[in-house]
């Protein structure tokens, strides 16, 4: 099974920060990895998919980058609604895994 | 957007059929994604268009099987000899891939089971 392991786990920041995030992975997946977003007692939000494409209308202040083992999330210019908690997710292979989470908190 | 029903409270060793209904006259492939009280998202099951491709987590191989009926544009999750540890928030999730492409990119707001006696 491919291992997710996303860094930090827990971040605190302030509006308008530069956030990013990192989620490497056990083995190459090429781009084959997503990015959720997820706010309590709600379903994830899918933002980025292939690594680095932007979900249809997800604001360009997000944006993804990396390819085979190493991956980040950028969020420029935080903004109060985003604060939430974010996870990767591989979909080379079965089973598809997600990394722990990263929980992005106002400082 | 995905409707889930069929959660609830099921005692261990107990079934449960969960059910989404996927709007649209498309078929595509969908998947079930748990999420256990305070715990991170976990893969279970994937079945293709026309529901001759499954696969599963081996944490619910053999107890669980993910099926669909298009003809009622829904997929179900039969869920037997339930654990505690299966006590989660479960989501399907429509599974959109092609050229790297690949992602879960439409979610439903999840229903909770809850196996406790």
């Amino acid at each position: 099974d491919i291992q997710l392991t996303q860094s930090p786990s827990f971040l605190s920041a302030s509006v308008g920060d530069r956030v990013t995030i990192t989620c490497r992975a056990s083995q190459g997946i090429d781009s084959y990895l997503a990015w959720y977003q997820q706010k309590p007692g709600k379903a994830p939000k899918l933002l980025i998919y292939a690594a680095s494409t932007l979900q249809s209308g997800v604001p360009s202040r997000f944006s993804g980058g990396g390819s085979g083992t190493e991956f980040t999330l950028t969020i420029n210019s935080l903004q109060p609604e985003d604060f939430a908690t974010y996870c990767c997710q591989q979909l080379k292979s079965y089973p598809l895994t997600f990394g722990g989470g990263t929980k992005v908190e106002i400082k | 957007q995905l409707v889930e029903s069929g959660g609830g409270l099921v005692q261990p060793g107990g079934s449960l059929r969960l059910s989404c209904v996927v709007p649209g006259s498309s078929s595509p492939s969908m998947t079930w994604v748990r999420q256990a009280p305070g715990k991170g998202l976990e893969w279970t099951s994937v079945i293709g268009a026309a529901g001759q491709y499954t696969n599963y987590a081996d944490s619910v191989k053999g107890r669980f099987t993910i099926s669909r009926d298009n003809s009622k544009s829904t997929v179900y999750l039969q869920m037997n000899s339930l654990r505690a540890e299966d006590t989660a928030v479960y989501y399907c999730a429509r599974y959109v891939w092609g050229s790297q492409n690949d992602a879960l990119d439409v979610w439903g707001r999840g229903t909770l089971v809850t196996v406790s006696s």
